[in-house]
Order: C-alpha cells, then sequence, then structure tokens
C-alpha cells in the first residue's frame, strides 16, 4: 500500500498571508494525486486533481504542484473560509487508492 | 452539477450488517465508477470500495470479506453493505463518485453529504 504523509499536522496562517502544505508519497505516484477541502460538518471538497489542475469553480488562489513522491498545495492569500482541514489522496495504484492524514489550517 | 444523498440506519447493532443507499440525481449514474468512503470521528478518510454501472466492483483489502456493493441503474441508487460490523465501523459514511483513469484508481469529484453510523447494542 501506497502511504501518504502529510506535513506539517497543523499549521497556523493569519488572514492574506500564504499557506504552504506538503505530501510526500512512499513511493512514486506520478502526477496522480488530488487535494481536497474539508470543513467541519461537511464533506471533503475537491481542489485539485492531476496534482495541478484545479476543480471546477475552485479560486485561482489554490494551487498544486510536485510529482513522483513530493507535492505540494499553495494557498496564496488566504481568506476567512480557507480555514479547514486539507487532505491529499494519491490515485496512481489500482484498485487502492489512499489519502494523507490531513494538514490543519487554522487562524493564527 | 451531480447531487448525491447517502440514506440508511443511523444505529446498527454489534454484529449485524450495516447497509446504506446513495441515491444520485441531477445526472445518469451510468458509464461512471461510484465509491464509499468513511471517516470515524476525528480521524482521516479511508477509501472502502467502488462499483461501476456495469456492476463490476472492487473493494479494500483490509475490508474486502465483509462487504458487498451493488446499483440500480433503474432508480439512480448504489448500495453498500457492511457486515459483522463492530464498534471500530462507527463512522461517517460518504458517497462520491470517482473519476477513474485507465491503469490507476481515481478522485472524487462529487459527494453526498454524508451519514453517521453508529455501532451500539
Amino acid at each position: 500500500e501506497i502511504v501518504m504523509t502529510q506535513s506539517p499536522a497543523t499549521l497556523s496562517v493569519s488572514p492574506g498571508e500564504r499557506a504552504t502544505l506538503s505530501c510526500r508519497a512512499s513511493q512514486s505516484v506520478s502526477s496522480n494525486l488530488a487535494w481536497y477541502q474539508q470543513k467541519p460538518g461537511q464533506a471533503p471538497r475537491l481542489l485539485i486533481y492531476g496534482a495541478s489542475t484545479r476543480a471546477t469553480g475552485i479560486p485561482a488562489r489554490f494551487s498544486g504542484s510536485g510529482s513522483g513522491t513530493e507535492f505540494t498545495l499553495t494557498i496564496s492569500s488566504l481568506q476567512s473560509e480557507d480555514f479547514a482541514v486539507y487532505y491529499c489522496q494519491q490515485y496512481n495504484n489500482w484498485p487502492t487508492g489512499t489519502f494523507g492524514q490531513g494538514t490543519k489550517v487554522e487562524i493564527k | 452539477q451531480v447531487q448525491l444523498q447517502e440514506s440508511g440506519p443511523g444505529l446498527v447493532k454489534p454484529s449485524e450488517t450495516l447497509s446504506l443507499t446513495c441515491t444520485v440525481s441531477g445526472g445518469s449514474i451510468s458509464s461512471y465508477y461510484w465509491s464509499w468512503i468513511r471517516q470515524p470521528a476525528g480521524k482521516g478518510l479511508e477509501w472502502i470500495g467502488r462499483i461501476y454501472t456495469s456492476g463490476s466492483t472492487n473493494y479494500n483489502p483490509s475490508l474486502k470479506s465483509r462487504v458487498t456493493m451493488s446499483v440500480d441503474t433503474s432508480k439512480n441508487q448504489f448500495s453498500l453493505k457492511l457486515s459483522s460490523v463492530t464498534a471500530a465501523d462507527t463512522a461517517v459514511y460518504y458517497c462520491a463518485r470517482e473519476r477513474v483513469l485507465k491503469y490507476s484508481s481515481g478522485w472524487y469529484d462529487n459527494w453526498g453529504q454524508g451519514t453517521l453510523v453508529t455501532v451500539s447494542s
């Protein structure tokens, strides 16, 4: 099984600042990586797939980069609605995709 | 925009079978993969399994012996059964549409709101 490790577990950021979240795969997943945002009491929402392609309706302040085993989600200027938990997910493996344990972005 | 809605009992007794249905609206269930994902309180996401509209299934190896999925295209629904449940199966259960690539799994672009299933006597 491919293990996805996210860091940090918690990121404290002030509104308007940049947030950088990391995701590392235990083996190469090519560019088959997605990012999700989850707010309390809500389902996850797809942000990024293909490591860097924004999903429909996702603001341009969200960007993804990386390939192989190292990936980054960047939120260029944090808005109040961006404070949430973020998960990465690899889907390179068949039949099982796996999620990271999440990074919580909290208000500093 | 496709919408998904989970339904089923919120309380299941230990050793019994958890049964959930996901109803898809706003689009056809045909020609897509559909997955179940769960999330224990305060924890991360775990993929349970997927079904294609042909009825073909894949399950998480850790749950495979207890999981059965089915699809009813006439009702635009798919279902999950998880047998011999224990307290460890208590979680929010989500259904989701999975965009599967050739030779790989996929990402989840549409999710239901989730339903809490508690396993308790």
